[in-house]
């Protein structure tokens, strides 16, 4: 596509339900990353996917979190029994270049 | 652990005004420095690129200096109007490859008034 293209773009759930939000980088693009913007926060970088290479997981904050991303294109962000301070914007971005292109990000709140 | 810092957090200036965004960090091992801008439930949208052996980058009304050594990077932004009123984030990529994530300061909220 022409962009990034995340879904849902919000999402309510209750604590302790597992979530799964996707991201949909643009066609080509080899790098694709996961960020989690929580409120009055920066970006806080959770994973990053390069090719076939093995993820750099080193940015999730917990064994709840898992990603993947499958045939070098579509990733998913997957998070177990949620807790409220699981509650933040989150953002993917691919690139192919030094340049990267952002999605509009999924807004999740945990109830 | 490389640490960005943008100062100040918030500004409002008039319509017209030039203005300049502060950004630094703690690791000058950069790969590159990127800008970006936020709006409002919006993603990033990236505004200038600079690699670690540039000086500055030009787009229009902005201008991004970058002064590695000491851990510093300006956005200046040149008669400044309603429509600039954003966020703008600063992002160094570290290492001497392409490949590692962006670290992010937390931004400067840019208010222009008419």
């Amino acid at each position: 596509g022409a962009g990034v293209s995340q879904s849902p773009s919000n999402k309510v759930t209750e604590k302790g339900k597992d979530v799964e939000l996707r991201c949909d980088p643009i066609s080509g693009h080899t790098a694709l990353y996961w960020y989690r913007q929580s409120l009055g926060q920066g970006l806080e970088f959770l994973i990053y996917f390069q090719g076939n290479s093995a993820p750099d997981k080193s940015g999730l904050p917990s064994d709840r979190f898992s990603a993947e991303r499958t045939g070098g294109s579509v990733s998913t962000l997957t998070i177990q029994r949620t807790q409220q301070e699981d509650s933040a914007v989150y953002l993917c971005a691919s690139s192919l270049t030094p340049l990267y292109t952002f999605g509009s990000g999924t807004r999740l709140t945990v109830v | 652990k490389q640490e960005v810092t943008q100062i100040p957090a918030a500004l409002s200036v008039p319509e017209g005004e030039n203005l300049v965004l502060n950004c630094s960090f703690t690791d000058s091992a950069i790969y590159n420095l990127q800008w970006f801008r936020q709006d409002p439930g919006k993603g990033l949208t990236s505004l200038l690129l600079i690699q670690s052996s540039q000086r500055e980058q030009t787009s229009g009304r902005l201008n991004a200096s970058l002064d590695k050594s000491s851990g510093r990077s300006t956005l200046y932004i040149a008669a400044s109007q309603p429509g600039d009123s954003a966020t703008y984030l600063c992002a160094v990529r570290g290492g001497n490859q392409a490949g590692t994530a962006l670290i992010f300061g937390k931004g400067t909220t840019l208010s222009v008034s008419s």
